[in-house]
């Protein structure tokens, strides 16, 4: 069974860095780009990136290009995505979602995690 | 970028009833085009792909359709269970690079 399994949420503070997980299980991790979406409350779906964990090639949507870094690490089968100075405005819930091999389309996702940035 | 535009951004509907969801691409995107399903609480499903193909164990009450910039989801009876935001997705090009519309909320009349 697939499963994508996401790390538990946070409450930090502005300025205060932050690693959140992704754990793939059910299918060959390196075979799938992941990709990250945010959805801050009430709002719609953002695509933030993508990572293909099999030689860790990155894309970012112009968005949030320089504002987060997407990584993986394949012997862990597991994705990450990372904050260096948090904003109040990164407050939101983060999914990771599994691209289908061949062609388009997010067919499995995580749980989400929610993040509370907050003085 | 390409930009995703959906519409109507709400609508009611009666349970039974047709429903026809819109999508429109700011480019051609040929037909690279997925469309998901989100409850409150929950994180989004995928239904279709490659804009006219359903996800797995997805009912056959859902189609989609449509290439290039104009798409179209249609739900031919609409469940209970289809009350929900449904967001379309481009994925033109490679390295894969997305965009997400503003979603369409269907609501019970």
């Amino acid at each position: 069974e697939v499963q994508l399994v996401q790390s538990g949420a946070e409450v930090k503070k502005p300025g205060e860095s932050l690693t959140i997980s992704c754990e793939a299980s059910g299918y060959t991790f390196t075979d799938h780009w992941i990709g990250w979406v945010r959805q801050m409350s009430g709002k719609g779906l953002e695509w933030m990136g993508n990572i293909y964990p099999g030689d860790s090639e990155t894309r970012y949507s112009p968005s949030f290009q320089g504002q987060v870094t997407i990584s993986a690490d394949k012997s862990i089968r597991t994705a990450y995505m990372q904050w260096s100075s948090l904003k109040a405005s990164d407050a939101g819930m983060y999914y990771c979602a599994r691209k289908r091999r061949h062609g388009g389309g997010m067919d499995y996702w995580g749980q989400g995690t929610l993040v509370t940035v907050s003085s | 970028e390409i930009v995703m535009t959906q519409s109507p951004a709400s609508l009611s509907v009666s349970p039974g009833e047709r429903v026809t969801l819109s999508c429109r691409a700011s480019q051609s995107i040929s037909d690279y085009l997925a469309w998901y399903q989100q409850k409150p609480g929950q994180a989004p499903r995928l239904l279709i792909y490659d804009s006219s193909t359903r996800a797995t164990d997805i009912p056959a009450r859902f189609s989609g359709s449509g290439s290039g910039t104009e798409f179209t989801l249609t739900i031919s009876s609409l469940q209970s269970e289809d009350f929900a935001i449904y967001y379309c997705q481009q994925y033109n090009g490679w390295p894969p690079v997305w965009t997400f519309g503003q979603g369409t909320t269907v609501e019970i009349k």
